[in-house]
C-alpha cells in the first residue's frame, strides 16, 4: 500500500513567522511530488510542484525534496492569516496521484 | 472557462436511496477521478477514467459506479446510498496521466441517514 504520511496537525504560526510543512510517502519510485492548498469548505487548488531534489521557490513558498530521505516539505514566508488552510501532499505515483491527510495551518495575527 | 462543473453541491438522502453525482469538465482534460474526503483521512480515490471509453477502481469502490458518458462528463452513482457514504465527494480533471496538476469541482455534500 503507497502511502504519503503528514501531520495532521494544526499547526499555529504566528503572522510574519515562516510555517514549515512535512511530508513522507513510501513509494521510492515516486517521480512528482505536489502541495495543494484547501480552504474549508472548498475544494483543494494546486500552489506548488517540484520534481527533483532540491528546493523551488514561488513568491512566499519554497518546496524542498529529498528523494533520498523520500520527504518533501513546503515553507510559507511571511505569513499571512490567508494562508490558513489545510495544505495537501500529493504523489504521483503509476500514473495517480496518491494523497496525504493533510495539515492544518492557523496563522495568528 | 468554467473549468470543473460538478453538480449538486448539497444532497441528503434517505438509507438505500439512489442518486448520480455529475461532473463536466471543458478544458478538453482525458483523465477524470471521483474521490471522496472524510475528516482525518484525506482524498480517497473511488474510480478514475484514463481517458473516454474507460474506467477502473480505485481504493474505496464498493457501493459506487460510474459512466464515462463521453470526454467532457464522469458520473458517479449510488445505488442503494448507505450512512457510511456520508462524505464530501469531489470530481477532479487532469488532462492526462503523464500530467499531474489535478483541478476539482467545488465539491457535493451528501449526508445519507
Amino acid at each position: 500500500q503507497k502511502e504519503v504520511e503528514q501531520n495532521s496537525g494544526p499547526l499555529s504560526v504566528p503572522e510574519g513567522a515562516i510555517a514549515s510543512l512535512n511530508c513522507t510517502y513510501s513509494d521510492r519510485g515516486s517521480q512528482s511530488f505536489f502541495w495543494y492548498r484547501q480552504y474549508s469548505g472548498k475544494s483543494p487548488e494546486l500552489i506548488m510542484s517540484i520534481y527533483s531534489n532540491g528546493d523551488k521557490e514561488d513568491g512566499r513558498f519554497t518546496a524542498q525534496l529529498n528523494k533520498a530521505s523520500q520527504y518533501v516539505s513546503l515553507l510559507i514566508r511571511d505569513s499571512q492569516p490567508s494562508d490558513s488552510a489545510t495544505y495537501l501532499c500529493a504523489v504521483k505515483s503509476n500514473y495517480q496521484l496518491i494523497w496525504g491527510a493533510g495539515t492544518k495551518l492557523i496563522i495568528k495575527p | 472557462n468554467a473549468g470543473v462543473t460538478q453538480t449538486p453541491k448539497f444532497q441528503v438522502l434517505k438509507t438505500g436511496q439512489s442518486m448520480t453525482l455529475q461532473c463536466a469538465q471543458d478544458m478538453n482534460h482525458n483523465s477524470m477521478y471521483w474521490y471522496r474526503q472524510d475528516p482525518g483521512m484525506g482524498l480517497r480515490l473511488i474510480y478514475y477514467s484514463a481517458s473516454e471509453g474507460t474506467t477502473d477502481k480505485g481504493e474505496v469502490p464498493n457501493g459506487y459506479n460510474v459512466s464515462r458518458l463521453n470526454k467532457r462528463e464522469f458520473s458517479l452513482r449510488l445505488e442503494s446510498a448507505a450512512p457510511s457514504q456520508t462524505s464530501v465527494y469531489f470530481c477532479a480533471s487532469i488532462m492526462d496521466t503523464m500530467n499531474t496538476e489535478a483541478f476539482f469541482g467545488q465539491g457535493t455534500r451528501l449526508t445519507v441517514v
